[in-house]
């Protein structure tokens, strides 16, 4: 069974630029999520999708960040524009039922 | 804002030695409590989950809950080098999405 798929792997743009990664999910996984993890700290959720349905996105800087996931399978989340503090590595996580949660391996950012 | 609290450590051990990982939570509603692992440069990888109290083990790794207390625990018996990592706790009231702690830092010393 392939794992999540994320890409791109590392990333580095300057402030005020945009950017967008893509998230491909283990297959038959209905619900996939977004995780922030900043240097020294555990991920932070930022969005949980349930099929292309968002089930909870309290904790996503709306003014700069968005998320899709067109026909419940893959994902992309963008920022727009970037600032400095998003410099994190963003993981995607998928799960087909509960308890179970499969992580990527994560798209390194460095915003300059 | 619902908190899950970790030493950060590093908690060094010799081979061999139990290490003694703990996590507290804020949250009252909390159903359920995970470990996870995550090696410098890696994703996070699923150790245990618990849901009821007591304990729960898995090979070398137990995992404890007290929800009295709101104190979760993991325990490796015999560590070994490759145990050297970060650990994570994460609480869920859900099962699904997870709030996780900042994690320890472990190194098991030959």
């Amino acid at each position: 069974e392939a794992g999540v798929a994320q890409s791109p792997r590392y990333k580095i743009i300057e402030k005020r630029q945009s950017v967008a990664f893509w998230c491909n999910p283990i297959s038959g996984h209905a619900t996939l999520y977004w995780y922030q993890q900043i240097l020294g700290q555990g991920p932070k959720l930022l969005i949980q999708f349930q099929n292309n349905g968002v089930v909870d996105d309290s904790q996503l800087p709306k003014d700069r960040f968005s998320a899709e996931r067109l026909k419940g399978v893959d994902s992309t989340l963008k920022i727009q524009p970037a600032k400095l503090e998003d410099s994190a590595v963003y993981l995607c996580a998928s799960s087909s039922r509960v308890y179970e949660q499969y992580f990527g391996p994560g798209t390194r950012l460095t915003v300059t | 804002q619902k908190e899950v609290e970790q030493n950060s450590g590093p908690l060094s051990v010799p081979e061999g030695a139990i290490a003694s990982l703990n996590c507290t939570y804020s949250d009252r509603g909390s159903q359920s409590f995970f470990w996870y692992r995550q090696y410098s440069g890696k994703s996070p990888e699923l150790i245990m989950f618990i849901y009821s109290n007591g304990d729960k083990e898995d090979g070398r790794f137990t995992a404890q809950l007290n929800k009295a207390s709101q104190y979760v625990s993991l325990l490796i018996r015999d560590s070994q080098p490759s145990d050297s990592a970060t650990y994570l706790c994460a609480v869920s009231n859900s099962g699904y999405a997870l709030n996780f702690g900042k994690g320890t830092s472990l190194l098991v010393t030959p």
